[in-house]
């Protein structure tokens, strides 16, 4: 099983600066099949990226994603009041499909 | 519009079956997999496994002993059966699609369906 590993566990920004997400796979991720989600309180999952760079339909393009192997990253370039929440990435290249633990993206 | 409505008891005694249904509308039920993803309450998510309209199932080992996905293609449905819950068990479940690609990335998820687990 791929173990997910995501830092830091709590980003503390102000609106409008950038915001850069770790998530680190315990080996490699076959063909990149890496996707982040984001997650508010009270609400589901919302897909932001699949296939480590590749924006889920209606995400705006302030959210990119980058990476490859075991290191992927997740970039909000200017932080929108919206956007705090608790991220998560997931790999789905080997089964079981697994998640990491998730980093708070909370206001400073 | 994809939907995904989802529904199951909600509390539940130890060593009782966990049982949900989630309904699919808007979209070809036969052109994707249909996967149950669960979240401990304050937790991250885990995923349970996926079934595809001919029924072909792909489960998390850590579950397998105690799960039964299955289909009804008649009516656009896939259920999810959890064996001897315990406390562990207690957790928000949701049903997922896969993005059009074929990923398996969700990109529509059901409402969600609290299910306790408490004597």
């Amino acid at each position: 099983e791929i173990v997910l590993t995501q830092s830091p566990g709590t980003l503390s920004l102000s609106p409008g600066e950038r915001a850069t997400l770790s998530c680190r796979a315990s080996q490699s991720v076959n063909s990149n099949f890496l996707a982040w989600y984001q997650q508010k309180p009270g609400q589901t999952p919302r897909l932001l990226i699949y296939g480590a760079s590749s924006r889920a339909t209606g995400i705006p393009d302030r959210f990119s994603g980058s990476g490859s192997g075991t290191d992927f990253t997740l970039t909000i370039s200017r932080l929108e009041p919206e956007d705090f929440a608790v991220y998560y990435c997931q790999q789905y290249g080997s089964s079981p499909f697994t998640f990491g633990p998730g980093t708070n993206v909370d206001i400073k | 519009q994809v939907q995904l409505q989802q529904w199951g008891a909600g509390l539940l005694k130890p060593s009782e079956t966990l049982s949900l249904t989630c309904a699919v509308y808007g979209v070809s039920f036969n052109n994707y997999y249909w996967t149950w993803i669960r979240q401990p309450p304050g937790k991250g998510l885990e995923w349970i496994g996926e079934i595809n309209h001919r029924g072909t199932t792909n489960y998390n080992p850590s579950l397998r002993s105690r799960v039964t996905i299955s289909v009804d293609t008649s009516n656009n449905q896939f259920s999810l059966k959890l064996t001897s819950v315990t406390a562990a068990d207690t957790a928000l479940y949701y049903c997922a699609k896969e993005v059009p690609t074929g990923d398996d990335a969700f990109d529509t998820w059901g409402q969600g369906t609290v299910v306790t687990v408490s004597s």
